[in-house]
């Protein structure tokens, strides 16, 4: 059964600096990978994916994420930090149909 | 298209009562998930649809919890009774394909309270 650990529950940036948000993965099979993103009483919207295509995966809002299978990482990152992305962030792991576990989720705030 | 609509955005109710929560996904999808949300368990998966037909509900908590979807519109989560544990925000996603192969999209979720 495949699981999904995001490694930090709250990470604080200031705004026009780098963004990581830390996320490891185990699992039997080949994984499709997903970063989505909550903000406040909103639903989840998916910044990207990842489904044994490019390692290096481009999303939404500038963010990218790298698939490093040695390392069983799927890290999200973003070279400069925008006030809006504040929200509630979950890296996803897939490695059958239909079959998806949630990572506990990563609050990114934002200061001015 | 809307996006996943569910209905209604908030309710609170009292323990025992029958709490229904609504949810039309986007048109043409084929499959539809029911989640839940809580600070201690994050996000789970209920039950899923495929065309119609429960495919796994191994999710659901206990047999207060029921879930059906009587056509492609549309699909109801049903808790009798309801208890405070049960509070939460739940959550409809629709997909095209299997969730492992395609994007999953959410609707605003139902946040629930139960007293």
């Amino acid at each position: 059964a495949q699981s999904v650990t995001q490694l930090d529950s709250h990470v604080s940036v200031s705004e026009g600096t780098p963004v990581l948000l830390r996320c490891n993965y185990s699992s039997s099979y080949s994984p499709s990978l997903f970063w989505y993103v909550q903000h406040p009483n909103k639903g989840l919207q998916l910044l990207l994916k990842y489904t044994s295509a490019a390692t290096l995966v481009k999303g939404i809002n500038g963010f990218e994420a790298e698939f490093k299978k040695s390392e069983t990482s799927f890290h999200l990152t973003k070279p400069s930090a925008h006030m809006s992305d504040a929200a509630e962030y979950f890296c996803v792991v897939s490695d059958l149909d239909n079959d998806m576990r949630f990572g506990a989720g990563t609050r990114l705030t934002v200061k001015p | 298209d809307a996006g996943v609509i569910q209905s209604p955005r908030h309710e609170v109710t009292e323990m025992g009562q029958e709490v229904t929560l609504r949810c039309k996904p986007i048109s043409g999808h084929d499959y539809l998930f029911w989640y839940r949300q809580t600070m201690m368990r994050g996000l789970e998966l209920l039950i899923y649809f495929n065309n119609n037909v429960p495919i796994d509900d191994s999710g659901m908590p206990e047999d207060r919890f029921s879930a059906k979807m009587p056509n492609a519109s549309f699909s109801t989560l049903k808790i009798q009774p309801s208890e405070p544990r049960d509070s939460a925000v739940y959550f409809c996603a629709s997909s095209l394909a299997g969730a492992g192969m395609d994007e999953q999209f959410f609707g605003p979720g139902t946040r629930l309270t139960v007293l």
